[in-house]
């Protein structure tokens, strides 16, 4: 079973379109992530939602917008495509711990990412 | 803030050498630190974590590494490289309040020759 899974692998689609890419963990983590990798392989947060409620949101346009119907999901939807936003898109997840003290040392389960080409 | 930095944007080492990559962090409180690795088109995979406890910490595939605070420094090294070695090794710290994440190095590219 994989932990966390992404959906699509790969997603190449013309600027100014609107697309979604989907995650989903079977690890029971109340805690989940979206990180971006571009060219040269950095990593950036993107947002991360702990039991459906959003916590990070770092400075990102407002045409990426994330939605946790529950804490095994986490979707990335990205409006009006622009070529900027070819990149890897990783999702992960961690148990965080909302009452007990944080578990920060767990680190986090990475899916296997999801390379969006915009042309 | 926390951050983390990897010396050294490339690493070439021969098959059988020993590999030695750099990551030097900053944090106000005690870290927790990670390396992971990323294997060509996969995603990320945790290598070692340290979290207090043994300053040596051992990971898969024959690597470990060692938390030093006195120098801020996390290294990761391996006796032996292997042809299965060449990745990208990135280090990381943890997050140390609410609403933070994990911040990742600029990462290392390890490439073994034979």
């Amino acid at each position: 079973d994989t932990a966390v899974s992404q959906t699509p692998k790969y997603l190449v689609t013309q600027m100014g379109n609107d697309k979604s890419i989907k995650c989903e963990q079977n690890l029971g983590h109340d805690t989940m992530y979206w990180y971006k990798q571009d060219s040269k392989k950095f990593l950036k947060i993107m947002f991360s939602y702990n039991n459906k409620e959003l916590i990070i949101n770092e400075t990102v346009p407002n045409r990426f917008s994330p939605k946790s119907p529950d804490k095994a999901h986490l979707n990335l939807h990205i409006n009006s495509l622009e070529l900027g936003d070819s990149a890897v898109y990783f999702c992960a997840s961690s148990q965080e711990g909302q009452v007990s003290p944080r578990l920060w040392g767990y680190g986090y389960t990475f899916g296997s990412g999801t390379r969006l080409t915009v042309v | 803030a926390q951050s983390v930095t990897q010396l050294g944007s490339h690493v070439s080492v021969s098959e059988g050498a020993l590999v030695l990559l750099r990551c030097n962090y900053s944090s106000s409180v005690p870290p927790y630190l990670f390396w992971y690795v990323q294997y060509p088109n996969q995603g990320l995979q945790l290598l070692l974590k340290y979290t207090s406890a043994a300053t040596l910490v051992k990971g898969i595939n024959g690597f470990e590494a060692e938390f030093k605070k006195s120098e801020t420094s996390f290294h990761l090294t391996k006796p032996s490289a292997h042809m299965s070695d060449a990745a990208e090794y990135f280090c990381a710290v943890s997050g140390n309040q609410a609403g933070t994440a994990l911040i990742f190095g600029k990462g290392t590219t390890l490439s073994v020759s034979s």
